[in-house]
């Protein structure tokens, strides 16, 4: 099955740029969607089709995906960015939905 | 605006059985296809299961097949998880979700039932 690599943890000063990888093999040619959960919360697309942001969702977020790498971007990052971030693509072999292992982002 | 709400959680043995539901409300529920998503305590998003939105295509990943069964009720707008053998490695937070019509991904989820089996 397809496996989505992620780092556990990030950590980002207020009001510098987070980036959170997401790793599979050729990922590139896949649609990548990202999610955001806040503790005790369902979790909240912020990202989908790889970089299209859902209405509401702050222009301070983009995506990218190339290669074997997608990448969530955050610029500009707030305190209530903390949240725990998963990145999301559907395994073309079995047509099901695979979750990377996710990763925590600390605003310090 | 779409509205989902998971319910039907709670504690249960070891082997035992329980149905969770999620109701639907805001859209037209007929012309989506849902899923089950869990999250063990203090770990990530696991799929669970897939149906299309005439019940025709269902989908189960490995650590449900045989125990899990997903269904719906279109006339109800509701989804239903009936979850049987269960074990102690089943005990989640699970959450119904919806597809987006438009790309694939993840628009809407319930507000999510924790299981808890244990004896």
């Amino acid at each position: 099955s397809y496996v989505l690599t992620q780092p556990p943890s990030v950590s980002v000063a207020p009001g510098k740029t987070a980036r959170i990888t997401c790793g599979g093999n050729n990922i590139g040619s896949k649609s990548v969607n990202w999610y955001q959960q806040r503790p005790g919360q369902a979790p909240v697309v912020v990202i989908y089709y790889d970089s299209d942001r859902p209405s509401g969702i702050p222009e301070r977020f983009s995506g990218s995906n190339s290669g074997n790498t997608a990448t969530l971007t955050i610029s500009r990052v707030e305190a209530g960015d903390e949240a725990d971030y998963y990145c999301q693509v559907w395994d073309s072999s079995s047509d099901h939905p695979v979750f990377g292992g996710g990763t925590k982002l600390t605003v310090l | 605006e779409a509205q989902l709400v998971d319910s039907g959680g709670g504690l249960v043995q070891p082997g035992g059985s329980l149905r969770l539901s999620c109701a639907a409300s805001g859209f037209t529920f007929s012309t989506y296809s849902m899923n089950w998503v869990r999250q063990a305590p203090g770990k990530g998003l696991e799929w669970l299961s897939y149906i299309s939105s005439g019940s025709s295509v269902m989908y189960y990943a490995d650590s449900v097949k045989g125990r899990f069964t997903i269904s719906r009720d279109n006339a109800k707008s509701s989804l239903y998880l009936q979850m049987s053998s269960l074990r102690a490695e089943d005990t989640a937070v699970y959450y119904c979700a919806r597809v987006s019509s438009a790309f694939r991904y993840f628009d809407y989820w319930g507000q999510g039932t924790l299981v808890t089996v244990s004896s």
